[in-house]
């Protein structure tokens, strides 16, 4: 079991264009969260997803930040338009059906916009 | 809205010292806790969660309610001790729990 698995570790981006990241979960787990954390501050809680559904996305910026969990597939965050303000460490959690309060995290992507 | 404080953000302690970080937390409903830890190098990790009320590795936390505090203590630190710790706070959403937290807390272990 290789544990929630995120790619890439490290993204560059000039602003203006487009980053995608990805977090498969742990194999079995139907819930996903995404988190952000900026210099010097704790993670903040972005989009809860399951399978095909956005449950909670109370923490996703207005604009150009959108999340999906397909059927099948890796879970997708991706940001359109990219600003200097969005480079930030971006963590994926996991948990179980039944057991949703404890989280299993991803090494996360380092989001770096030039 | 809720909110998780960890006031230090650099601990140092000598090796076998007791050790104490700091965790206050609002909230209005009934929380849930956790500490979790990231070593360096490595990928965040929960130490222990208030309703288990175990020990993990010497640590323990207790939840007062009245101080609204979930400190993370430990009598004697060791070496390898030494990471970055973060307090949360698990909020009920959607058949799920979105985590608060606070801004972390560096624990570095001396010799």
């Amino acid at each position: 079991n290789a544990g929630v698995m995120q790619n890439p570790r490290h993204l560059v981006r000039r602003r203006g264009q487009e980053a995608r990241l990805r977090c498969s979960p742990v194999k079995g787990h139907s819930h996903v969260y995404w988190y952000r954390q900026l210099p010097e501050e704790g993670l903040k809680f972005m989009v809860y997803l399951q399978k095909e559904n956005i449950i909670d996305e109370s923490g996703m910026p207005k604009e150009r930040f959108s999340a999906e969990f397909p059927k099948e597939g890796p879970s997708i965050l991706r940001i359109q338009q990219v600003v200097r303000g969005d480079s930030a460490a971006y963590f994926c959690a996991s948990s179980p059906r039944g057991a949703q309060n404890i989280q299993y995290f991803g090494a996360g992507t380092r989001l770096s916009v030039l | 809205a809720q909110r998780v404080t960890q006031p230090e953000k650099l601990l140092s302690v000598f090796k076998g010292a007791p050790v104490e970080l700091k965790c206050n937390y609002s909230y209005s409903g009934s929380p849930e806790l956790f500490w979790y830890v990231q070593y360096s190098r490595q990928r965040l990790q929960l130490l222990l969660r208030h309703i288990s009320r175990e020990s993990i590795k010497g640590f323990t936390a207790d939840l007062n309610k009245g101080e609204t505090s979930f400190h993370l203590k430990k009598p004697f630190a060791q070496e390898e001790d030494s990471a970055m710790y973060y307090c949360a706070l698990s909020i009920l959403t959607g058949g799920g729990n979105k985590l608060t937290f606070g801004t972390g807390t560096q624990l570095k272990v001396e010799l």
